[in-house]
């Protein structure tokens, strides 16, 4: 069946390092979505990309989708305390307009 | 002015009761969710509702069932709670378009303990 998967679980970073995480479909995705959810909190929309090798910014965030529209990443820089939380991907589920089948999450950790 | 809100925000209860959780959202958006997030955070979809259509994840047990008086609002209702429904339920909802695909806003969610 279809699949997203997100890799990695967890990333242990020192405050101002980098962070990336990836997300990797079993099948064409037509557009791609991320999320945060922040300790406690609830999954907050972050960006959709649509296109074929499309990259976006916001701030430190940089998100790109893969060319063959199977893959996706999202890189912070220079991570700070209010990145911490889960970050989530999600693409359509199958041919819906509306379901989403998420990935599993990464969960970005701050080293004291 | 919270856009999608739920109830109970925590919910204790013992195996075998019946409860539900209340999910309404303010946005006019088309469709509504149900979402259950385990202790490893893992998202799995439960439901997905619009005015046309009830979508049910053939994984999810007949115990659980949605129920939408009206267009802003999608309860979940669950019989004979068992341990393993222990997690955090999320409430969802977006604008369905039919040519091109929106953000899914959720509630702050309910986390049902059942002991």
């Amino acid at each position: 069946g279809q699949q997203v998967m997100q890799i990695p679980q967890y990333q242990h970073v020192q405050e101002g390092e980098d962070f990336t995480t990836y997300c990797n479909s079993s099948t064409t995705l037509s557009n791609i979505q991320w999320y945060k959810q922040r300790p406690g909190g609830h999954p907050v929309f972050l960006i959709q990309l649509v296109k074929s090798g499309e990259v976006k910014k916001q701030k430190r965030l940089t998100f790109q989708f893969g060319e063959a529209k199977k893959n996706s990443s999202l890189h912070i820089t220079a991570t700070q305390t209010t990145d911490v939380g889960t970050y989530f991907c999600a693409g359509p589920f199958r041919d819906s307009n509306y379901q989403l089948i998420w990935g599993a999450g990464t969960k970005l950790i701050i080293k004291p | 002015d919270t856009a999608v809100s739920q109830t109970p925000k925590y919910l204790v209860t013992q195996m075998g009761n019946d409860k539900s959780i209340k999910c309404e959202q303010n946005l006019g958006h088309d469709t509504m969710y149900w979402y259950k997030q385990d202790s490893k955070k893992f998202l799995k979809i439960m439901f997905s509702y619009n005015n046309k259509e009830l979508i049910i994840n053939e994984t999810v047990p007949n115990r659980f069932s949605p129920k939408s008086p009206d267009k802003a609002h999608l309860n979940l209702h669950i019989n004979s709670l068992e341990l393993g429904d222990s997690a955090v339920y999320f409430c969802a909802s977006s604008l369905l378009a039919r040519s091109s695909y929106n953000e899914q806003f959720f509630g702050p969610g309910t986390r049902l303990t059942v002991l």
